[in-house]
């Protein structure tokens, strides 16, 4: 069974930083495209970024240069590292699993974790 | 970055509605597009990609349709557990944006 489970969220001051895991089971987190999407309190979704198979990533405008996608097979875990964190930063926070193959749709989320709160306040 | 824009906002049905949600990308995204539904307090839940391709699983009183810059989200008949909000997402390039979402009620 494919299982997503987020953990690392919490209070953070405007310039700090955290980490999110995204521990998987059920299937190789090296071997898929993996997504990170937020949702901002008004209810939003927003995608943040992607890495494929093959170590490439992707990331949103709103968090290129901050936030840095990165997995460990040992550990078949995937992770955000979030720096100069900012208010609007504040959300829940997905990892996602997505569709994979040599389609288009292959970055398609298909398979989410519950989630993980980031608050950013002083 | 590719703007989708989903209308109306929200709506409400009847039990047996037949209901239609439209998304409108800023430029032509051929048929990169996949809808999703999340009821609250739980992730998106992916209902269809390639606009019209149904997730397995999914119910097939909905259905997607669309190419280029408008799509839709169809359900044929609205049952009870179908009150969520849907969202549809585009990944025709990065990055891949989401609609701002309709929330559906039973009225």
């Amino acid at each position: 069974e494919v299982q997503l489970e987020e953990s690392g969220g919490g209070l953070v001051q405007p310039g700090g930083f955290l980490r999110l895991s995204c521990a998987v089971s059920g299937f190789t987190v090296t071997n898929n495209f993996m997504n990170w999407v937020r949702q901002t309190p008004g209810g939003g979704l927003e995608w943040l970024s992607i890495i494929y198979s093959d170590g490439r990533t992707f990331y949103a405008d709103s968090v290129k240069g901050r936030f840095t996608i990165s997995r460990d097979a040992s550990r078949n875990t995937l992770y955000l590292q979030m720096n100069s964190l900012r208010p609007e930063d504040t959300a829940v926070y997905f990892c996602a699993r997505a569709r994979g193959g040599n389609a288009a749709h292959k970055t398609v989320s298909e398979s989410w974790g519950q989630g993980t709160l980031v608050t950013v306040s002083s | 970055a590719i703007q989708l824009t989903q209308s109306p906002s929200s709506l409400s049905a009847s039990v047996g509605d037949r209901v239609t949600i439209t998304c409108r990308a800023s430029q032509d995204i051929s048929n990169a597009l996949a809808w999703y539904q999340q009821k609250p307090g739980k992730p998106p839940n992916l209902l269809i990609y390639d606009a019209s391709t149904l997730q397995g699983g999914v119910p097939s009183r909905f259905s997607g349709s669309g190419s280029g810059t408008y799509f839709t989200l169809t359900i044929s008949s609205l049952q009870p557990e179908d009150p969520a909000t849907y969202y549809c997402q585009h990944f025709n390039s990065y990055p891949h944006t989401f609609g701002q979402g309709t929330r559906l009620e039973i009225k």
